[in-house]
């Protein structure tokens, strides 16, 4: 059972291009979080989603980013426009329920905007 | 507004020798707390965590205790070793909030051979 894949692992765009990040979660995990990690910073919740639905998107900022997680296929994050601030490491997580907290997390995609 | 703060960025520790990570909180909804270990270019891996209702938790090496009065909670290693290097991050969550996390800045434990 593999666990939380995301990809890719490492992503370069230029200022203006949009950025699609992937994260497939585990087996029977129907539940997704993505977090934002700023250099020297810790983990910064962004949304969180459930199949067709998005759950909570309190951390996401207003402009440019969206998420989805379609009934089939992995979730995506998407940040359209990208600028030099996007640049970060973006984890997903997954757990199988709302009620599991210590839920496990991918390896990070880390964007960088040149 | 920080309401999860890890004060020390590093702390090293002797091979043998008890780790101890501290991590305070401000917010008084917080009920569940985690500890994460991330190594470079990997993603968090979960720890150990406790509920408010308990003011510790052990599993094996790794003991979380937790004060409510002064909302602090420490992370106790022993005895450390060379492969508990890494980055550990205190994060907590408050009932309704989606079981979002709120991490804490991290501290990097370098456990010396």
């Amino acid at each position: 059972n593999a666990g939380v894949m995301q990809n890719p692992r490492h992503l370069v765009r230029r200022r203006g291009q949009e950025a699609r990040l992937r994260c497939s979660p585990m087996k029977g995990h129907s539940h997704v979080y993505w977090y934002r990690q700023l250099p020297e910073e810790g983990l910064k919740f962004m949304v969180y989603l459930q199949k067709e639905n998005i759950i909570d998107e309190s951390g996401m900022p207003k402009e440019r980013f969206s998420a989805e997680f379609p009934k089939e296929g992995p979730s995506i994050l998407r940040i359209q426009q990208v600028v030099r601030g996007d640049s970060a490491a973006y984890f997903c997580a997954s757990s199988p329920g709302s009620q599991n907290y210590g839920y496990t997390f991918g390896s990070g995609t880390r964007l960088t905007v040149v | 507004d920080q309401q999860v703060k890890q004060n020390s960025p590093s702390l090293s520790v002797q091979e043998g020798r008890i780790s101890i990570l501290n991590c305070d909180y401000t917010n008084s909804m917080f009920d569940y707390f985690l500890w994460y270990k991330k190594y470079p270019a990997e993603g968090p891996t979960f720890l150990i965590s406790i509920s408010s209702i308990k003011d510790k938790n052990e599993d094996g090496r790794f003991t979380v205790f937790l004060n409510k009065s002064a909302k602090h909670l420490s992370l106790h290693i022993v005895p450390s070793q060379p492969g508990d290097s890494a980055v550990y991050f205190c994060a907590a969550s408050a009932p309704g909030s989606a079981r979002q996390l709120t991490f804490g800045s991290g501290t990097q434990l370098t456990v010396l051979p």
